[in-house]
């Protein structure tokens, strides 16, 4: 397609519960990144991906966030035994090989853990 | 580790007039990016205005442009005739050229445009 497209756009969970969000990158782009925005308006990168191999994954907590982007698949972030500060928008973004290409980004899976 | 700095928490601009918003970075590399993202309440992550740090000539988009400074560090964008759509915030964003092509954000400036 030609938009990020992330489902879902709203999550709520109980605190300690399995959170799963997924993210189809545009069609063609090689490039698969997530960004973690919490309330105060801050981005961290949590990680990043060419085609199905992990980029960059200096961002991600270790304990409870995994992250897979499988062929024909939508790429997905987990998130195991939520927690309150899990809180934020999620944000996947993708871009095309190339040193001077953009990042374009989807709408956000806003995730609230209760 | 490379930082941006967004040191204007919020900034007002009546309708038709001109507003810059500041932009400051560190890093000790000599290749990157940068670049000018719009988030609307719908909270949407809209590209607005790209710079490639190799460029001496500033980037321009319609009635956005910047001034990036590279010696100073800086990268300011200017918004002239303000639209009530302008209204969003802005964020500043660093990329360096052969790394992992991550976005580094500032914290972001809130920008409020009036009637």
């Amino acid at each position: 397609g030609e938009e990020v497209a992330q489902t879902p756009k709203h999550l709520v969970r109980g605190e300690g519960q399995k959170a799963k969000l997924y993210c189809a990158p545009i069609k063609g782009h090689s490039y698969v990144f997530w960004y973690q925005q919490v309330l105060k308006n801050e981005f961290k990168f949590l990680i990043s991906f060419q085609n199905e191999n992990v980029f960059d994954e200096t961002g991600m907590p270790k304990e409870r966030f995994s992250a897979k982007c499988l062929p024909n698949s939508p790429c997905s972030l987990e998130i195991q035994a939520t927690k309150l500060e899990d809180s934020a928008v999620y944000f996947c973004a993708s871009s095309q090989l190339g040193e001077s290409q953009p990042q374009h980004f989807g709408d956000g899976t806003r995730l609230s853990i209760l | 580790a490379q930082t941006v700095t967004q040191s204007q928490p919020e900034m007002s601009v009546q309708e038709a007039e001109t507003v810059t918003l500041s932009c400051t970075y560190d890093t000790s590399e000599s290749d990157y990016y940068l670049f000018w993202y719009k988030q609307p309440p719908s909270r949407q992550m809209i590209l607005v205005i790209r710079q490639e740090a190799y460029k001496q000539q500033n980037a321009t988009e319609n009635r956005f442009s910047v001034n990036f400074q590279k010696a100073a560090k800086s990268f300011s964008l200017k918004i002239s005739d303000s639209q009530l759509g302008d209204a969003a915030m802005y964020f500043c964003a660093y990329r360096y050229q052969g790394g992992s092509e991550k976005l580094v954000f500032g914290k972001g400036t809130k920008l409020t445009v009036n009637p």
